[in-house]
């Protein structure tokens, strides 16, 4: 079982709707996860982190953590085209005394005008 | 405040040479991390250093290696390269409080490598 799982995609969504993305991870004692958003050609860059069960905001983009169900997702409110990328998922990994964060293939997301 | 810095920016490189890129964190931030990106593998992790010491490695072969400097900049070496080997290299600095909280990292543009 891979650390950190994401659907590859792509996934596509009108422009205007609700997109998607989901992550599961293997290490029930991860602390923190990430969502980064990657354009094309450029550098990941961080869009959201969360540290609690639960829901966190951020202008149109919720993260909602299940630590039970070792389940994050990242939810894009009114998408726009300018939200087409890959988003990926990245958790810190406990399993040595430090941090190490793991990051998921990334999901392709193509929001279509 | 400064981002992430990687030199250079682009390289080619021929099968059989070595390589040496380099990372320059934002000040202020202690641990770096390596990851190299390929379309077929996605953003694999090397290792992380902080505090001049490797912490983390990755499953990669000995050809791969890394150091890190007092002023925190980290370099990044691949010995005897191989076609594989071609991929974006991508630097990523944090500021690894204790407690293993806030570990955003922060990516710098990347060195993309091709090796012929």
């Amino acid at each position: 079982q891979k650390e950190v799982e994401q659907n590859s995609g792509p996934l596509s969504v009108p422009e205007g709707a609700i997109a998607s993305l989901n992550c599961t991870y293997s290490d029930r004692g991860s602390q923190s996860f990430f969502w980064y958003r990657q354009y094309s050609g450029k550098s990941p860059e961080l869009i959201m982190f969360i540290y609690s069960n639960g829901d966190k905001e951020d202008g149109r983009f919720t993260a909602q953590l299940n630590k039970a169900s070792q389940y994050v997702s990242l939810l894009i409110r009114d998408s726009q085209p300018s939200d087409s990328a890959t988003y990926l998922c990245a958790v810190n990994n406990m399993k040595t005394s430090y941090d190490k964060v793991i990051f998921g293939p990334g999901t392709s997301l193509s929001v279509i005008p | 405040k400064a981002g992430v810095t990687q030199t250079p920016r682009y390289l080619i490189k021929t099968r059989g040479q070595q390589v040496t890129l380099s990372c320059s964190p934002i000040s202020g931030h202690r641990s770096v991390s390596w990851y190299q990106q390929t379309p077929g593998q996605g953003l694999q992790f090397l290792f992380e250093y902080f505090s001049e010491t490797q912490r983390n490695k990755g499953n990669f072969p000995g050809r791969f290696s890394g150091r890190q400097f007092s002023n925190s900049r980290s370099e990044m070496n691949v010995s005897t390269l191989e076609l594989g080997d071609s991929a974006l290299y991508l630097c990523a600095s944090s500021l690894a409080r204790t407690g293993r909280m806030n570990t955003e990292a922060f990516f710098g543009q990347g060195t993309r490598l091709t090796v012929v």
